[in-house]
């Protein structure tokens, strides 16, 4: 499998509701990554998890939370969402934490309204 | 910490035509740069990288080339095709930090007439 999956494509929800986004990825890879992106603006950085552990968290609002269960998924908690949080949100993952650079692989998102 | 700048942020080439991309980075410890190609309603997907050892790499109609004294990179596409519409993001990483976060540009729409 080489592939990042996200469910679901698409989610609507109200700013009362509490959803959840899911990540998958079986390549062995050991960063994950949780990134917004509006449209027509490139993809900008929510949360790192490296080896199961957050190691980054770019000062997102805490109605998200990440959550990251075993090595190959990657949740992202909404809860009291607003408007404006509506956007695409994308999941990507490399196989190194640390060290040499190497290619993050991005899922196909989950597509986001927030009513 | 590291900006990444891009440009032109729209361009228009007649089919066959190449297509040139330019982006500066800020961080002379950046030494990652790849490029990504996102389709409407798709996911970004890696189209060619290249690291600070490297001037140029090329896979067949894409080539980057990385000036690290000047700390530009560009892309380049030669014979464009309709289906190379899209829009492109560089980025730059450095090697070696925690969690290596990329920094994107601002991105470029390419339109291919034909």
């Amino acid at each position: 499998d080489t592939e990042v999956t996200q469910t679901p494509k698409h989610l609507v929800m109200g700013m009362t509701n509490k959803k959840s986004l899911k990540c998958e990825q079986h390549m062995g890879h050991r960063a994950m990554y949780w990134y917004k992106q509006k449209a027509k603006k490139p993809p900008e950085l929510m949360f790192v998890y490296s080896y199961e552990k957050l190691s980054i968290n770019e000062s997102v609002p805490s109605r998200f939370s990440p959550e990251c269960p075993n090595s190959s998924l990657l949740n992202l908690h909404l809860h009291a969402l607003q408007p404006e949080d509506s956007a695409l949100y994308l999941c990507a993952s490399r196989l190194r934490t640390s060290g040499m650079s190497d290619t993050q692989y991005f899922g196909p998102g989950t597509r986001l309204t927030v009513l | 910490g590291e900006n990444v700048e891009q440009h032109p942020s729209t361009l228009s080439v007649q089919e066959g035509d190449s297509a040139v991309i330019k982006c500066t980075y800020s961080d002379s410890a950046s030494n990652y740069f790849p490029w990504y190609k996102q389709e409407l309603g798709k996911r970004p997907q890696l189209i060619i990288d290249i690291r600070s050892n490297v001037g140029e790499k090329k896979d067949q109609r894409i080539a980057v080339t990385l000036n690290k004294t000047a700390k530009h990179f560009s892309l380049h596409i030669t014979e464009t095709q309709p289906e190379d519409s899209a829009v492109y993001f560089c980025a730059a990483s450095q090697g070696g930090s925690y969690g290596n976060k990329l920094v994107f540009g601002a991105g470029t729409i390419l339109r291919v007439k034909s």
